[in-house]
């Protein structure tokens, strides 16, 4: 069975602040597939970052992070100097993909985060 | 670039009434997945369809049906409505199961 859990439910920044979001999955597949969406307040998923099993290799993106551990199974996601604008729900998420392609997508709860001004 | 399309993007039903959601993948892409968000909760999978057959099947109650059609889009059928159905229902679609990606989604309340 898969599993992500995002143990942090809400965190509460001020703007510049960086800020970690952490994502610990299991599962016993072996190619998988790990994604971080936001979604805010007006309750789209925006699509951030899609990561494989194979790919251990961290990634930068403008002030985005995200740091992959396949030794802890964890998908940690860094906002360096926050904007008020990142105030969302960032759910991190887990697809198996099997000869058939991806299968569905398991969400962790999700962490909110509020960023004051 | 053409996304999913959701309709309707808001509904109001009352209990025991019935509702139909419709979901237009991104053109040329032949797999929907539906999921259900309720309030304060993760996305929830509840079926999926590749090529007009139902591919995978999450907690999707009996109450609901859903389909793909000839053209793809798909229709989530939800009848004998309850006020725990009240949710978020996005749909998302693939090009042969490859990533997905999310429509709008559409809210549903359940007075």
């Amino acid at each position: 069975a898969q599993k992500v859990t995002q143990a942090q439910t809400e965190i509460s920044v001020v703007e510049k602040e960086d800020v970690t979001l952490d994502c610990v999955y299991e599962t016993r597949d072996t190619t998988y597939y790990l994604f971080w969406y936001k979604q805010p307040p007006s309750g789209e998923l925006v699509f951030l970052i899609r990561r494989n099993s194979f790919d251990e290799q961290n990634e930068i993106s403008g002030r985005y992070s995200w740091n992959f551990q396949k030794s802890t199974s964890s998908f940690n996601f860094t906002i360096t100097a926050s904007q008020v604008v990142d105030s969302a729900v960032y759910f991190c998420a887990l697809s198996a993909a099997l000869n058939t392609g991806f299968q569905k997508l398991v969400f962790g709860t999700g962490t909110r985060l509020l960023v004051s001004p | 670039a053409a996304g999913v399309i959701q309709s309707p993007r808001h509904l109001i039903k009352e209990k025991r009434e019935t509702a139909t959601l419709k979901c237009y993948p991104i053109p040329r892409h032949d797999t929907v997945y539906w999921y259900q968000q309720g309030p304060g909760q993760d996305p929830q999978f509840l079926i999926s369809f590749y090529e007009k057959m139902q591919s995978d099947k999450g907690s999707i109650p009996d109450r609901f049906s859903a389909q793909q059609f000839s053209d793809y889009h798909s229709e989530l059928n939800m009848s004998s409505l309850e006020l725990g159905d009240s949710a978020l229902y996005f749909c998302a679609s693939s090009l042969r199961r490859d990533e997905q990606f999310f429509g709008p989604g559409t809210r549903l309340t359940v007075l």
